[in-house]
């Protein structure tokens, strides 16, 4: 099945830095979504991006799907950034997504 | 607007023990999915469903059992739970095919199997 590649896995910040986010994925897809998971666990869906570039506020993302991979930028980090970010791909049935394994990203005071 | 609510949030099991969970959504949504989180492992998909009383299986279904007999619920079975079985369970809804849509997220169920 497709493989969904994350890194890193761990990101430590300041706040107010920036920070780019990457997601590889092992075959062509129609769907790729990134989401936050809160430090209460909530899953939030940040951005549907199966090509091209989104924008919303601090953050954006790039999905180039012709290279397999896509790309979240956060700048000017919040404490309130902390979290998991995960990237999410169509399953080859197209029926289901398929998580990566997340990027655990800290951002201090 | 609810969204995707779960039912209950948290729950302990002694090894052996049957419970169901269940997943509304009131988004009017064809598809509805199941997933377990463990640490390290991201969000494995365990069922989903593409419609009213149709199920599929995931990359993990072994132990678990899913109905949709409604639209709007999706439930998740556990027979005989195991320690195994310990995560964290998210449920999910889409309209259409994960190709052309947002899939929308419950709070999760802490599950704990002794």
């Amino acid at each position: 099945g497709i493989q969904v590649e994350q890194s890193p896995p761990d990101l430590i910040l300041q706040e107010g830095a920036n920070s780019t986010l990457r997601c590889n994925f092992s075959d062509s897809v129609n769907n790729l979504q990134w989401f936050h998971q809160n430090p209460w666990g909530q899953l939030i869906n940040l951005f549907y991006i199966p090509s091209g570039t989104k924008q919303n506020g601090r953050l954006s993302a790039t999905t180039v799907a012709t290279e397999r991979y896509s790309l979240l930028y956060i700048s000017s980090s919040q404490t309130t950034d902390s979290g998991v970010y995960f990237c999410a791909v169509e399953n080859q049935a197209g029926t289901a997504l398929i998580f990566g394994k997340g990027t655990t990203l800290s951002v201090s005071s | 607007n609810a969204g995707v609510t779960q039912t209950p949030k948290f729950r302990v099991l002694k090894t052996g023990q049957s419970m169901t969970l269940l997943c509304a959504q009131d988004m009017n949504h064809e598809y509805m999915y199941w997933y377990r989180q463990d640490p390290g492992m991201g969000l494995r998909l365990i069922h989903y469903s593409v419609g009213e009383g149709t199920t599929a299986k995931g990359e993990v279904p072994d132990g678990y059992n899913v109905s949709r007999l409604k639209k709007q619920n999706f439930l998740l079975g556990l027979e005989s739970a195991a320690p195994s079985q310990t995560s964290v369970y998210f449920c999910a809804s889409s309209y259409s095919v994960p190709t052309n849509t947002e899939a929308f997220f419950g709070q999760g169920t802490r599950l704990t199997v002794v």
